[in-house]
């Protein structure tokens, strides 16, 4: 079975604290992705990377940074979190496919759920 | 703005019967998706369909696309409790990027 793991299912931190949040997949996927889902707007597009070292970014891209150093590992960076990073983080990847990465299904994780206070 | 948008935002129905969630975009799309969440957790893909094809089946989903007006639709068939849910329609914007809808939520009530 294919498989995306978030490191972290809840996490507390407080404001202005840095936060990582992993995310790992064993399917030798080229694309990865970071979403943020928050009540009423769906899934924003944060970053999203299409290969080691690469990234590009979505929607939504201010307050975070990321890091691919490895194919299998994405990882979610807030520098300085604050209460309106407060929301449900999801990772997921696909594979590079017509030479864009939105022609297929996306793998998700099951989510972490992060809360600044 | 969002390139899916799901109607209606919440369906409540009793097992046995059927489940329409419709949803609408705004550009053109080489293919449209349907995922589903259930409570805190993760989407799983459900199905793909093309611009190409107008009507796909798997089980008991059924998942319409009329490029012409720029919709979508997804049937569940003889609804299940265990389909309690959050179902989100998914399109490239641009032909780049994946974007969702802020979905519906099923209820089915046993």
């Amino acid at each position: 079975d294919v498989k995306v793991t978030q490191s972290s299912r809840y996490l507390v931190k407080r404001t202005g604290e840095k936060v990582f949040l992993e995310c790992v997949q064993d399917m030798d996927h080229e694309n990865m992705f970071w979403y943020r889902q928050d009540p009423g707007l769906g899934l924003r597009l944060i970053y999203f990377s299409y290969d080691v070292k690469m990234k590009e970014k979505g929607d939504i891209p201010e307050g975070y940074s990321v890091s691919r150093e490895k194919k299998e590992r994405f990882s979610l960076i807030l520098e300085s979190a604050s209460t309106n990073q407060t929301s449900m983080y999801l990772c997921a990847s696909t594979v590079l496919a017509g030479g864009t990465p939105y022609r297929g299904e996306l793998f998700f994780g099951e989510g972490s759920r992060l809360t600044v206070l | 703005s969002q390139q899916g948008e799901e109607d209606p935002q919440a369906l409540s129905i009793q097992e046995g019967e059927n489940a329409t969630m419709n949803c609408s975009y705004k550009t053109s799309i080489n293919n449209l998706q349907w995922y589903r969440q259930n409570s805190g957790r993760g989407l799983v893909h459900l199905i793909l369909i093309r611009s190409n094809e107008r009507e796909k089946h798997s089980g008991r989903l059924r998942v319409t696309l009329d490029t012409s007006k720029k919709s979508s639709s997804l049937l569940i068939t003889a609804s299940r409790a265990a389909d309690t849910a959050s179902y989100f329609c998914a399109s490239p914007r641009y032909g780049n990027k994946l974007v969702f809808g802020a979905g519906t939520i099923l209820r089915v009530k046993s």
